[in-house]
């Protein structure tokens, strides 16, 4: 079955760029999403169909699509930016599918 | 503005059948492109995408656990239900229930609900 990739865990300073990757064969042909989870709490939307930002999501998040890899990438990082990142997309058969998720920590 | 709560047991045996509700607010699941799913989440590791039901009682289950899963509606209640049978340990998870963008061609859940642990032990 279809899988997305992330990689376990992502390290970064307060006000660097932070960037995380998700790779999966489908990605040239279905969107991407980007879920930010925080501890105890349910993920919330951050990026939807590979690079658009919902409302009130901070503008420092933004998302690209290079093929079979999208990256979610976070400028300027903040302390509260400090969560696991979970992408997720749709196979053929329309098929939802989640990434391993991405542990973000702010050093 | 829409809701989502998902309500069921917290303690299930091994081989019991978990059924766990979604009482929704601020949609009607009989309108046009709307849709419901499951997600569940097992302790320190990824989400799991589990089911979705349509407006139109379209049903999409994960192929790994299709033959477990049962996802159904009840419209006039606002609630969808999933029930997942011979429940073992390893699906000891905390269970969401989100609602998908009516935008039809994009998957992705736009609202979660708090989730609920469940937890499988004798």
């Amino acid at each position: 079955s279809y899988e997305l990739t992330q990689p376990p865990s992502v390290s970064v300073s307060p006000g660097q760029t932070a960037r995380i990757t998700c790779s999966g064969d489908g990605l040239p042909h279905q969107y991407a999403y980007w879920y930010q989870q925080k501890p105890g709490q349910a993920p919330v939307l951050v990026i939807y169909k590979d690079r658009e930002r919902p409302s009130g999501i901070p503008e420092r998040f933004s998302g690209s699509n290079s093929g079979t890899t999208v990256t979610l990438t976070i400028t300027g990082v903040q302390a509260e930016d400090e969560a696991d990142y979970h992408c997720q997309s749709a196979d053929n058969n329309y098929l939802w599918v989640f990434g391993g998720g991405t542990k973000l920590t702010v050093l | 503005q829409i809701t989502l709560k998902e309500s069921g047991p917290t303690l299930v045996k091994p081989t019991q059948t978990l059924t766990l509700t979604c009482t929704f607010s601020g949609f009607s699941l009989s309108t046009f492109g709307m849709a419901v799913g499951w997600i569940r989440q097992p302790p320190g590791k990824a989400l799991e995408w589990l089911a979705l039901i349509y407006w139109d009682d379209d049903k999409r289950y994960s192929p790994s656990l299709k033959s477990r899963l049962t996802i159904t509606k009840d419209t006039s209640k606002n609630q969808v239900v999933l029930a997942l049978t011979n429940m073992d340990p390893v699906d000891t998870a905390t269970y969401y229930c989100a609602h998908k963008t009516p935008d039809s061609g994009f998957y992705y859940f736009d609202q979660w609900g708090q989730g609920t642990l469940v937890t499988v032990s004798s």
